[in-house]
């Protein structure tokens, strides 16, 4: 059936250091992805919109050049966080709507990113 | 985009026990959608209400859509402990080009 496979699903990186996660739709085409960042006990905050073929579009207060997102096929976007720091670590998870009526959210199970 | 709100931010109950959590959000809407999430883990999608419905049900869960105040609530009837999680609401908005906006979340713990 139709899922979001995301990895890694924990990664632990020294400061300075870029890390890239990997959003994947099984079974489905996903010409939008979403990435959303949760701090502990926090809700979900949406950090960008990533299109197929397209730039991302990013929330208000996100950096984009922080914060890369490539979506170069219609199963995969990637969220690279580019010269991490302590302050990034944080639960990154990606999401897809199946379908073409644009209502039910398919998630990832996240990435836990922790960085030293 | 703002959040919406949820309360209570945190509810423990007994086992079989019924569990209820609100919502409220800020701005015209297509539908409200209810998530679950286990800690550390992505979201799962529980139910979804459009912005013409006011109830729906679905096995042992309940949910109400009060589009004049804004509001939704989601009961759980029956609970167990495995409904232990976190429940989040999210919004639809109609100026949101599908983006969802997050309701703050209910932290559930079902004692056995």
């Amino acid at each position: 059936g139709a899922v979001v496979s995301q990895h890694p699903s924990r990664v632990i990186c020294k400061s300075g250091t870029s890390v890239k996660i990997e959003c994947r739709s099984l079974d489905f085409q996903a010409t939008t992805m979403f990435w959303y960042r949760q701090f502990p006990k926090q809700s979900l905050m949406l950090m960008a919109t990533s299109n197929e073929g397209s730039k991302a579009t990013y929330e208000q207060g996100v950096e984009k050049d922080k914060f890369l997102i490539n979506h170069a096929s219609l199963t995969l976007s990637t969220l690279t966080v580019t010269s991490a720091h302590p302050e990034d670590s944080s639960f990154y998870i990606c999401s897809a709507y199946r379908g073409a009526a644009n209502e039910k959210l398919l998630f990832g199970s996240g990435t836990q990113l922790s960085v030293l | 985009s703002q959040q919406g709100e949820e309360d209570p931010q945190a509810l423990s109950i007994q086992e079989g026990e019924n569990a209820t959590m609100n919502c409220s959000y800020k701005t015209s809407i297509n539908n409200l959608q209810w998530y679950r999430q286990n800690s550390g883990r992505g979201l799962v999608h529980l139910i979804l209400i459009r912005s013409n419905e006011r109830e729906k049900h679905s096995g042992r869960l309940r949910v109400t859509l009060d589009t004049s105040k804004k509001s939704s609530s989601l009961l759980i009837t029956a609970s167990r402990a495995a409904d232990t999680a976190s429940y989040f609401c999210a919004s639809d908005e109609e100026t949101s080009g599908s983006r969802l906006t997050f309701g703050e979340g209910t932290q559930l713990t079902v004692n056995p």
